[in-house]
């Protein structure tokens, strides 16, 4: 069964230091979902891709975090610089565009 | 920010038990999910209820969403405990974009 993998499963940074996640969803989805998970709460959405195109970014820190889909398949989060404030589980989904969305195993974010 | 609100936050139950988990949430939806998560991995989607339904059924799952009430409830039927795990509705206001909830944390104990 197609699964949506997500790298690295586990990152330790410093603050102030530079750190990206990457995403490759199921193959045919158009629709990407980047959440963040703090723990012990239910995920927020930082940004939403239809195909290469931003659909929603309002919940992104733009100052900090970016997110590029670029051929419209895998895709990039990235936060420069982080914080302590970041350290949470980063999650990533797919779906065809409508109903239900297939998540990732997350990268788990701590920063010291 | 977070729409919809579980009630418990915590339950814990005999394995052979029954779980209700409930959610209300403020705004008008096009559907409502459910999720689970397993400690430190990602979530699953277990059923999806639309707007214009009332209830629904997968297997020990039902769901019922009461719109008038703004409110959704999952109940396990016969828990085991592979049921362990924390549960999370989430409503899909339009566009495709969920608002979760802060979920449940479901402990099934043999």
């Amino acid at each position: 069964e197609a699964e949506v993998a997500q790298s690295p499963r586990y990152k330790i940074t410093e603050k102030s230091q530079a750190v990206a996640f990457w995403c490759d969803p199921i193959s045919g989805h158009a629709t990407l979902y980047w959440y963040r998970q703090i723990l012990g709460q239910g995920p927020e959405l930082l940004v939403q891709f239809q195909d290469e195109s931003v659909v929603d970014d309002s919940q992104l820190p733009k100052d900090r975090f970016s997110a590029e889909r670029l051929k419209g398949v895998d895709s990039t989060l990235k936060i420069q610089p982080a914080e302590l404030g970041d350290s949470a589980m980063y999650l990533c989904a797919s779906s065809k565009g409508t109903d239900e969305q297939y998540f990732g195993p997350g990268t788990r974010l701590t920063v010291t | 920010s977070q729409q919809g609100e579980e009630d418990p936050q915590a339950l814990s139950i005999q394995e052979g038990e029954n779980a209700t988990m409930n959610c209300s949430y403020k705004t008008s939806i096009n559907n409502l999910q459910w999720y689970r998560q397993n400690s430190g991995r990602g979530l699953v989607h277990l059923i999806l209820i639309r707007s214009n339904e009332r209830e629904k059924h997968s297997g020990r799952l039902r769901v019922t969403l009461d719109t008038s009430k703004k409110s959704s409830s999952l109940l396990i039927t016969a828990s085991r405990a592979a049921d362990t795990a924390s549960y999370f509705c989430a409503t899909d206001n339009a566009g495709n974009m969920l608002t979760f909830g802060g979920g449940t944390r479901l402990m099934v104990k043999p």
